[in-house]
């Protein structure tokens, strides 16, 4: 049972848009910057979206990152087969004093 | 660039102990924390716990709390992440990841496969 609550599996067209949701609480996502990873099969995560809504220079402008009160969510636009992945949300947790991960949402391009 | 990497997969049996090495480059060692995460088979990201490269100070995860040590070397720029009384449920990726403490994890490394079979 993850922390961070994430929908098990998104789909969309190509150029399609598709939005993926992360819940969490005020001492996860409410307090936090949300952070949103890329998983291509047998390769280690990749920084996607940092501090709710930033964008490393190297990630397409397709993918944009937001949040509100204690949900975030990651949005990619003009949809590709390459963005079929797993998507991970992660926050830091207050009471942790750690970091905090959704379950992670398989993304398939249809 | 930043660079962050891990030693190779490695077998062992139930009981035993496995110690993985993550080599950084790229940035100053000191200013950032390194944060270790793992993955079992087709599951999720768990976090493991983090320890600072600035002074050795760590917070580990309660699901390893009492198994996992995580040290550093900083004349070589190496994280080491040592878990004992492995378990079949270890079985997992390993990965470490650069990390400002509240920021969260930036860059990773390739991720260390362990195998715990008797």
């Amino acid at each position: 049972q993850s922390v961070l609550t994430q929908p098990p599996s998104a789909s969309g067209t190509p150029g399609q848009r598709v939005t993926i949701s992360c819940s969490g609480s005020w001492s996860t996502i409410g307090n936090n910057y949300v952070n949103w990873y890329q998983q291509l099969p047998g390769t280690a995560p990749k920084l996607l979206i940092y501090r709710n809504d930033e964008r490393p220079s190297e990630v397409p402008d397709r993918f944009s990152g937001s949040k509100s009160g204690t949900s975030a969510s990651l949005a990619i636009s003009g949809l590709r087969s390459e963005d079929e992945a797993d998507y991970y949300c992660g926050s830091w947790d207050d009471s942790l004093s750690g970091q905090v991960f959704g379950g992670g949402t398989k993304l398939t391009v249809l | 660039q930043v660079h962050l990497v891990q030693s190779g997969a490695q077998v062992k049996k139930p009981g035993a102990s496995v110690k993985v090495s993550c080599k950084v480059s790229g940035y100053s060692f000191m200013n950032y924390d390194i944060t270790w995460v793992r993955q079992a088979p087709g599951q999720g990201l768990e976090w493991m716990g983090w320890i600072s490269g600035y002074n050795a100070k760590t917070n580990y995860a309660q699901s390893v709390h009492g198994r996992v040590t995580m040290t550093t070397d900083t004349s070589t720029s190496t994280v080491f992440m040592e878990l004992r009384s492995l378990r079949s449920d270890d079985t997992a990726v390993y990965y470490c990841a650069r990390s400002l403490r509240r920021d969260g994890p930036d860059y990773w490394g390739q991720g260390t496969l362990v195998t715990v079979s008797s």
